[in-house]
């Protein structure tokens, strides 16, 4: 039973260039969400899809958007990169968007690094 | 506003000995709690959850947390603490009425032979 995968492990862009981070699911789950965890802090919630929608979105600027495929894997577009995008962008899925009954389940994560 | 405070950047513990990672939260509505684990250059994996119900919570790796809603705390526990305990811990809370989470700044623990 797979857990989430994300792709690639590690990237280093320049500043101003735009990235495509991918997910895929845990089998079985529907709800993709994704996370920016910064040097030294917690993750900070982005954004999650459900349906292929955009379901919520946490306090990042337009240049964040996202994409969910009909089989459910996600990605998370940045355009315009800021050295201060530099952090580890995690993906976390769940099912039915309720991610406190059926649980989350993180992938390992993207290390994106903007020079 | 809905948040979760780790007041603890580093706790040290001798192997074998207990060990608490102490977490405080606010919160609208009842408190849906969570205990995270991070390796090196890996992702989160999950410890433990309260949701409603007994306010000791027994999860993996040997780990419980304490629910107490008057001091509202989720304090994690573990009663002999291994070196290969030593990682990132991060308590979150899921925010009143959506799916997301809030995550606290984190507490290294370092755990000593």
């Amino acid at each position: 039973d797979a857990g989430v995968t994300q792709s690639p492990t590690h990237l280093i862009k320049t500043r101003g260039q735009q990235v495509t981070l991918r997910c895929s699911p845990k089998s079985g789950h529907d709800t993709v969400s994704w996370y920016q965890q910064a040097l030294g802090q917690g993750p900070q919630f982005i954004f999650q899809y459900y349906e292929e929608e955009e379901r919520q979105r946490g306090n990042f600027p337009d240049r964040f958007s996202g994409h969910q495929f009909p089989n459910y894997s996600s990605e998370l577009n940045v355009n315009a990169l800021l050295l201060g995008d530099s952090a580890l962008y995690l993906c976390a899925s769940s099912l039915g968007g309720q991610g406190d009954n059926y649980g989350y389940t993180f992938g390992s994560g993207t290390r994106l690094t903007v020079v | 506003a809905q948040s979760v405070a780790q007041p603890e950047d580093q706790v040290n513990v001798a192997e074998g000995n207990p060990l608490t990672v102490k977490c405080t939260y606010s919160v609208s509505g009842n408190p849906y709690l969570f205990w995270y684990v991070q390796y090196p250059n890996r992702g989160l994996q999950f410890l433990l959850k309260y949701i409603t119900g007994d306010n000791l919570v027994k999860g993996s790796y040997g780990f419980e947390a304490e629910f107490n809603k008057s001091q509202t705390s989720f304090h994690l526990k573990k009663p002999s603490a291994l070196v290969s305990d030593s990682a990132l811990y991060f308590c979150a809370v899921r925010a009143y009425n959506t799916d997301k989470l809030i995550f606290g700044t984190g507490t290294r623990l370092q755990v000593f032979p």
